[in-house]
């Protein structure tokens, strides 16, 4: 069975700082990968995915994500935050075969500081 | 391309009434997803339809919650009775076929009093 853990539930970064937000995956297989964001009262929107291949994804809005299989790792970065940036995210891992099913991690509230 | 479609967008009832939430997803997408999130905590996975069928409710409380999605294309999540700790965001998302991205809507949040 997959699981997905996010270390830090609340982070804080000063605006124009770099960021990375953690996330640990267990799967018995490589996983796809994939981050989310979440504004307040919104859905859910894809920030980026990996399936194979390059192990750094980029994606939307300046960010990117690295997988490391030795450390079961799949961290979001962005080398300077913008005060937009200030949301939910949130690792999620799917499952390779099967119904494709999605485990999500229990979030980061990232705060920017003006 | 129009994405998820949900409503209502908040809902407020008293426990023991009844609820539905309505879905509709991305045209062509043939998965469409149920979630439960809960204040401080990530989705959790309700129920996943492929087609009109299901493939996995194995988390869906079936005393009190249904869903059906008679056409294969949009759905109903339905809550009778509702208890408390039902107060949560209910999100849908849907997919194509095999292992493409969902694509979420905006959530109906639902308080019960």
């Amino acid at each position: 069975a997959q699981s997905v853990t996010q270390p830090d539930i609340h982070i804080t970064v000063s605006e124009g700082a770099s960021l990375e937000l953690r996330c640990n995956y267990s799967y018995g297989a490589t996983p796809y990968l994939f981050w989310y964001v979440q504004s307040p009262g919104q859905g859910l929107q894809l920030l980026l995915k990996y399936f194979s291949g390059d192990t750094l994804v980029q994606g939307i809005k300046g960010f990117e994500a690295e997988f490391k299989r030795s450390q079961s790792s799949f961290n979001l970065r962005k080398p300077s935050v913008h005060w937009s940036d200030a949301a939910e995210y949130f690792c999620a891992v799917g499952a390779t075969s099967g119904t494709y099913k999605y485990i999500f991690g229990t979030g980061t509230r990232l705060k920017v500081l003006a | 391309e129009a994405g998820v479609a949900q409503s209502p967008r908040y809902k407020i009832i008293e426990k023991r009434q009844s609820v539905a939430f309505w879905c509709n997803p991305i045209s062509g997408h043939a998965t469409l997803y149920w979630y439960q999130q809960i204040l401080g905590q990530g989705p959790k996975l309700l129920i996943q339809f492929q087609n009109n069928g299901v493939v996995d409710d194995s988390q869906l409380p079936k005393d009190r919650f249904s869903a059906e999605r008679l056409k294969g294309v949009d759905s109903t999540l339905k809550i009778q009775p509702a208890k408390l700790e039902d107060s949560a965001v209910y999100l849908c998302a849907s997919s194509g076929q095999g292992h493409q991205p969902q694509h979420f809507g905006d959530g109906t949040r639902l308080s019960i009093l």
